[in-house]
């Protein structure tokens, strides 16, 4: 079975740190990974997506991906108490999207 | 702005209950997805389809569940009969066929209580 794998957290960082979300998963074969923001009680809603070895960065959101140690990482500079939800990573691998169990992150002002 | 729209937001039953969730996905998106969420885990794929396809339901519990998008647009989700381990969020999203960038767009979820 195709895993996608996360650390439940929660992790806590105090506002104006950097957050590091961390995930791994099983299918060598997957070709696009994503990572998905879900506040308490409501549905997910995508921040960013990766396909390529490297760093991809989108404001204070930088994804990095290595394929070689099937390894896909979220780093939020700069946290806000408002970042403070369950980040889900996903994976796609043909028609098949997986997602992860989340991290749920704690931004302490 | 277009959303997914689902019904009913909140559903209680007892368990042996049928219970059925609906959803309308975003105009023009081809595929649409069924997923279950637990409190406290990841989302889990039920259904995918592809305009009135079923593209995977493997890990749709066939005994009790079942699921339909007959021409393609909305779709309805059943359970008969509901268990208590059925208690969860029940997540419909859509996406474009077109645009494969694996951004899903969901609803806002229908929370379901077995008791």
């Amino acid at each position: 079975q195709k895993e996608v794998e996360q650390n439940s957290g929660p992790l806590s960082v105090p506002e104006g740190a950097i957050a590091s979300l961390n995930c791994t998963y099983s299918d060598r074969g997957s070709q696009s990974f994503f990572w998905y923001r879900q506040y308490s009680g409501k549905s997910p809603e995508l921040i960013m997506f990766i396909y390529s070895n490297g760093d991809k960065e989108d404001g204070r959101f930088t994804a990095q991906l290595n394929k070689a140690s099937q390894y896909v990482s979220l780093l939020i500079r700069d946290s806000q108490p408002s970042d403070s939800a369950t980040y889900l990573c996903a994976v796609r691998a043909g028609n098949m999207l997986t997602f992860g169990g989340g991290t749920r992150l704690m931004v302490k002002p | 702005e277009a959303e997914v729209a689902q019904s009913p937001r909140y559903k209680i039953t007892e368990k042996s209950q049928a219970v059925a969730f609906w959803c309308d996905p975003i105009s023009g998106h081809a595929t649409l997805y069924w997923y279950r969420q637990i409190l406290g885990q990841g989302p889990e794929l039920l259904v995918q389809f592809q305009d009135e396809s079923v593209v995977d339901d493997s890990q749709l519990p066939k005994d009790r569940f079942s699921a339909e998008r007959l021409k393609g647009v909305d779709s309805t989700l059943k359970i008969q009969p509901a268990e208590l381990g059925d208690s969860a969020m029940y997540l419909c999203a859509s996406s474009p066929q077109e645009r494969d960038t694996g951004e899903l767009f969901f609803g806002e979820g229908s929370r379901l209580t077995v008791l």
